[in-house]
């Protein structure tokens, strides 16, 4: 199993300005996964993080807008940039380990 | 369409059974999921089932999987008032490096008294 910090919790922003999320585990771990769960929506996939080299995006989803930092195997960071209302979501991190996926209690943004 | 489909909402009464249902479209699905996210929480894994099993029982959680028709189910037996939250259907299939899951849209379970 894994346990997943993630921080902060919520927070409320002002549009323009940019959020970074961090995200600890408590064991080392190759890949780390973010995800975005917009109210009413699946959760959908933006990246995978590995360490050492650049994340890799799905499909909508842009380094410029959601860069991502993996300095080593715990721990990644992932930046909503330039912040919109339509960012309001909740970002959550997942690690993967024996084909369960562990989730980060999430971080609930609101962009005002 | 989507991948992982489920309905969206699903009100039981207390003590009665709840069944919450999903299809997925991926046949190459190895592994299939039932996560649970209570409210300001992160998802929490329920149970799931290899794509070569038909059934998985675990105390009060009943899985049914239909491969042929793409159909996934959990059953709740004895539904409590802490059952109430969003369930979330998914599959994966091997990437190569991992397993990554897609999600359904979840299915706000609630019970009321």
């Amino acid at each position: 199993s894994a346990v997943i910090s993630q921080k902060p919790s919520r927070d409320i922003c002002q549009r323009g300005t940019s959020l970074t999320i961090q995200c600890q585990v408590d064991s080392q771990v190759t890949m780390m996964f973010w995800y975005r769960q917009q109210p009413g929506q699946s959760l959908t996939l933006i990246a995978t993080a590995n360490q050492g080299s650049e994340a890799t995006y799905e499909s909508g989803f842009v380094i410029d807008k959601f860069p991502i930092s993996r300095p080593n195997l715990t721990f990644s960071t992932l930046t909503v940039s330039n912040m919109s209302p339509e960012d309001s979501s909740i970002y959550l991190c997942s690690v993967e380990s024996v084909a369960e996926a562990f989730f980060g209690q999430g971080t609930r943004l609101t962009v005002v | 369409g989507e991948d992982v489909e489920q309905s969206l909402f699903l009100s039981v009464r207390e003590g009665d059974s709840s069944v919450i249902n999903c299809t997925y479209t991926d046949s190459s699905s190895t592994y299939l999921y039932w996560y649970k996210q209570e409210p300001g929480a992160g998802l929490q894994l329920l149970t799931y089932i290899f794509s070569n099993m038909d059934m998985k029982q675990d105390q009060r959680l009943t899985v049914l999987l239909n491969k042929k028709d793409k159909h996934l189910s959990l059953r709740i037996a004895d539904t409590q008032t802490g059952d109430s939250a969003i369930y979330f259907c998914a599959e994966s299939i091997w990437t190569g490096g991992s397993y990554i899951p897609t999600f359904g849209r979840g299915t706000s379970l609630i019970v009321h008294p």
